[in-house]
């Protein structure tokens, strides 16, 4: 079965800086795809980033852009220029098929 | 674009009642349904997946007689928690896939709130 690993349940950052989230996760799959989500206290799902596996590109979403590691099966999200509205769980998510497997999620505090 | 209604957001009810929640794709048709359930400060887990016009799939230890699924249309999903009981309380996400291939993201709703008393 496929895990995913968060392993900093909480994280923090000044306004205006930037923020690294790890993400790691274990497949036997060659194709996939990756995500992070954010979750602010209203509790919606929003997505923020996807990753093809096969692309080598890391995708980047205006201030937020990944490292996308395939062979270390490493997925991190790097937030540039902090807002306080990116205080939120962010939660890792691995999807092949129709499962998608989330991580325990890390909570992000930004202080201004 | 892709814009998932779940409704209600929030439910309080005696024990033994039943309760249903409604998810809704607003401005797309989807082929595929998921219902998850989330504890307090846990992530999300998949309880089943619903295709339209076929029985639901459910994960390993969800009891598909306690939380039925129903996809009757593509654009609507229902999950029925029967029969509540105070440990059914939690916080249940919908989400909804356009499109037959699994590589379509999915989209969410926005929770409902479930407390049974």
């Amino acid at each position: 079965a496929q895990t995913v690993t968060q392993s900093q349940p909480e994280m923090s950052v000044q306004e205006a800086e930037t923020v690294t989230l790890s993400c790691t996760y274990d497949t036997s799959e060659s194709d996939y795809y990756l995500f992070w989500y954010k979750q602010p206290p209203s509790r919606q799902m929003i997505l923020v980033i996807r990753q093809e596996a096969y692309k080598q590109q890391n995708a980047t979403e205006n201030r937020f852009s990944v490292n996308f590691q395939k062979a270390a099966k490493s997925f991190s999200l790097k937030i540039s220029d902090s807002q306080l509205g990116d205080a939120a769980m962010y939660f890792c998510a691995y999807m092949w098929g129709n499962m998608l497997t989330f991580g325990g999620g890390t909570r992000l505090m930004v202080k201004p | 674009g892709a814009v998932v209604s779940q409704h209600p957001s929030r439910v309080i009810c005696k024990s033994g009642t039943s309760v249903k929640i409604e998810c809704r794709s607003l401005d797309f048709q989807a082929t595929t349904m998921f219902w998850y359930r989330q504890f307090p400060k846990k992530s999300l887990m998949l309880m089943a997946t619903s295709n339209e016009g076929s029985k639901a799939t459910y994960e390993q230890g969800v009891e598909k007689d306690k939380f039925l699924i129903n996809h009757a249309s593509l654009t609507l999903s229902t999950l029925t928690v029967t029969s509540a009981h105070p440990e059914d309380s939690s916080f249940y996400i919908c989400s909804a896939r356009a499109g037959g291939y699994w590589s379509q993201p999915q989209h969410f709703g926005d929770g409902t709130r479930l407390s049974i008393l």
